[in-house]
């Protein structure tokens, strides 16, 4: 069974810190997706990135990045220099292709409060 | 371009009455999700259809709960009759399966609220 737990469920930074929420997953799948998805006060889900399992190195993009550890089943990111405009929830989710089709499960959120 | 596109936005309606959601998918877009979101229980997958036709439908809570996709352009969920712990935000999203496991792209949602 597929399994997302993101166990920070909120943070609370000054804004220019770092910070990182964590996202561990579960699957018995050898190709497997996993995503993040931020979700601001507005309320809709924007996609920010996509990583398959075959794919170990570090992504940045910005502000943002990416670890994705296949020995720790981890993907966790990290915002560098936090902003007012980073406050939202963060969901992270998995899919496994060939033994649950294209269907995501989402991790419980953490919700990141950046304070001016 | 466009992404995907939910209507209503918010829907207010009491017990027992009949709720229609619609989505319109990206254009060209072949699979097409309808998730539900609730403080208790996150983000669920109800239903999921792949060229116009469900693939799973076990997320569906119960037969008052049904959803089509009559053309490659429109699908609805429909909750007849509604409770009020139908209350919550459903999303449609929709990608291109090309046989991987391709991004989701999210529309805006719909906030039900069942009174």
């Amino acid at each position: 069974a597929q399994k997302v737990t993101q166990a920070q469920t909120e943070i609370s930074v000054v804004e220019k810190e770092d910070v990182t929420l964590d996202c561990v997953y579960e699957t018995r799948d050898t190709t497997y997706y996993l995503f993040w998805y931020k979700q601001p006060p507005s309320g809709e889900l924007v996609f920010l990135i996509r990583r398959n399992s075959f794919d170990e190195q570090n992504e940045i993009s910005g502000r943002y990045s990416w670890n994705f550890q296949k020995s720790t089943s981890s993907f966790n990111f990290t915002i560098t220099a936090s902003q007012v405009v980073d406050s939202a929830v963060y969901f992270c989710a998995l899919s496994e292709p060939y033994n649950a089709g294209n269907m995501l499960t989402f991790g419980g959120g953490t919700r990141l409060m950046v304070k001016p | 371009d466009a992404g995907v596109i939910q209507s209503p936005r918010h829907e207010v309606t009491e017990m027992g009455q009949e709720v229609t959601l619609r989505c319109k998918p990206i254009s060209g877009h072949n699979s097409l999700f309808w998730y539900r979101q609730t403080m208790m229980r996150g983000l669920e997958l109800l239903i999921y259809f792949n060229n116009n036709v469900p693939i799973d439908d076990s997320g569906m809570p119960e037969d008052r709960f049904s959803a089509k996709m009559p053309n490659a352009s429109f699908s609805t969920l429909k909750i007849q009759p509604s409770e009020p712990r139908d209350s919550a935000v459903y999303f449609c999203a929709s990608s291109l399966a090309t046989g991987g496991s391709e991004t989701q792209y999210f529309g805006p949602g719909t906030r039900l609220l069942v009174l």
